[in-house]
């Protein structure tokens, strides 16, 4: 089945350790995607990826860092730095870059730091 | 800069009951797309819709249906004759290229309404 797979659905870290999130897609998409949910919020952007070794800050990328050496694999990596990291987090791709392509989205990690 | 605004945060309604959600939205560009995501409480995001600013007609899908009115910049989704397995939270979302970023597109959400349908 094609789709897009987080590991784990949940996350549990003590405060001022780094944690990796993992994000991977068998859909060959180009376009891959980091997203941020807290209660009551939408979705705010944390970096995107077009391309395979590029990526690009969102609105809120302050404490987070990405990788993209393959396709198929967008890994977040939350660091310490990061001042409110327990939230939901959610990873999506889609076909390329274009307006008009509708995001993919996988079943989210639940980051709780202690 | 682009925004969603979703003003409604929680809906309830009873089944059988129609129920509209809103969703204004701000752009400068005369080329974006809207869309309606559905997050049921498992947590992943589900596409329902997408609509180009070049097309204002209204499209229907079963219960679901949308209405794109330029004029007010709103997208409104209204689901007809609800039902519990409706219950999700909802989000509008605006897609637009990013100058700034070097025309990149980004997709920018609303804060989502929670729908709650009771038996």
């Amino acid at each position: 089945d094609g789709g897009i797979t987080q590991s784990p659905k949940y996350l549990f870290r003590k405060e001022g350790q780094n944690v990796t999130l993992s994000c991977e897609q068998n859909l060959n998409h180009d376009a891959m995607y980091w997203y941020r949910q807290d209660p009551g919020q939408g979705l705010r952007l944390i970096y995107y990826s077009q391309i395979v070794n590029d990526f690009q800050k969102g609105d809120i990328a302050e404490g987070y860092s990405v990788s993209r050496e393959k396709k198929e694999s967008f890994p977040l990596t939350v660091t310490s730095a990061q001042k409110n990291p327990t939230a939901f987090y959610l990873c999506a791709s889609s076909p390329d870059r274009v307006l008009d392509n509708e995001q993919f989205f996988g079943p989210g990690t639940r980051l709780t730091v202690l | 800069a682009q925004k969603v605004t979703q003003a409604q945060t929680e809906i309830s309604v009873v089944e059988k009951e129609d129920v509209t959600l809103d969703c204004v939205y701000e752009t400068r560009d005369t080329t974006y797309y809207l869309f309606w995501y559905k997050q049921p409480p498992s947590g992943e995001l589900v596409f329902l819709i997408r609509r180009n600013s070049f097309d204002e007609q209204n499209e229907i899908s079963g219960r679901y249906s949308w209405n794109f009115q330029k004029s007010t910049s709103s997208f409104n989704f209204t689901i007809t004759a609800s039902q519990v397995v409706d219950s999700a939270v909802y989000f509008c979302a605006l897609s637009e290229a990013s100058p700034e970023q070097g025309g990149s597109e980004k997709l920018v959400f609303g804060k989502g309404t929670k729908l709650t349908v009771n038996p």
